[in-house]
């Protein structure tokens, strides 16, 4: 069955320091891997995709097949990246499935 | 575009009634689908329709809980009779329903129901 598998209810970290959020995955076909992120008072929006290999607001995500791992990734966290962040996994026509999700809470 | 309109925003029902969700799905886009989210059982996927013809309902809980989208710009989640159980936030989201990982979901600001 797909699973999607976020270990971290919380992490909190300092301005300035490296952040990973964790997300692993269960999928036997191949599968396509979101970034959502919802920040306070504001609606869940996708952050990034896997199949673009994009960087967006300095977040990274790169698709480990043989880990079955979709971890998020920052170099250096800002205040404003506070928000919660929900792995997702596209499968069927187009139905998604969501982690639990994890609390990323940057302090100054 | 104001996006994915949902309401009512806050619902406040007693046991046993009808509690009827709303939602207007973003101009143009084909796809709808509707969303739970409890504390222990996160973010769900209840139903979607794909050009106004529910796909997939496998995700809903129980026959108390129908959906309908008798046109492209409306939707309805209807739970009935309600229970304490069902208190959750519900979000409503839409897609052009392309295909291929490029079709992007777009959330509702969700309505939040309890049921006492």
């Amino acid at each position: 069955a797909q699973r999607v598998t976020q270990p971290e209810k919380l992490l909190s970290v300092f301005k300035g320091a490296p952040v990973e959020l964790k997300c692993n995955y269960s999928y036997s076909g191949s599968p396509e891997l979101f970034w959502y992120v919802q920040y306070s008072r504001q609606r869940l929006q996708l952050l990034l995709r896997h199949i673009s290999r994009e960087s967006i607001k300095g977040f990274t995500a790169d698709l480990n097949k043989g880990e079955t791992s979709f971890h998020l990734k920052k170099p250096f966290a800002q205040e404003e990246d506070s928000a919660m962040y929900y792995c997702a996994l596209r499968f069927g026509y187009n139905k998604l499935i969501f982690g639990a999700g994890t609390r990323l809470a940057v302090h100054p | 575009d104001a996006g994915v309109i949902q309401s009512p925003r806050h619902e406040v029902t007693e046991m046993g009634q009808e509690v009827t969700l709303r939602c207007k799905p973003i101009s143009g886009h084909n796809s709808l689908f509707w969303y739970r989210q409890t504390m222990m059982r996160g973010l769900e996927l209840l139903i979607y329709f794909n050009n106004n013809v529910p796909i997939d309902d496998s995700g809903m809980p129980e026959d108390r809980f129908s959906a309908k989208m008798p046109n492209a710009s409306f939707s309805t989640l209807k739970i009935q009779p309600s229970e304490p159980r069902d208190s959750a936030v519900y979000f409503c989201a839409s897609s052009l329903g392309a295909s291929g990982s490029l079709d992007e979901q777009f959330f509702g600001p969700g309505t939040r129901l309890t049921v006492l």
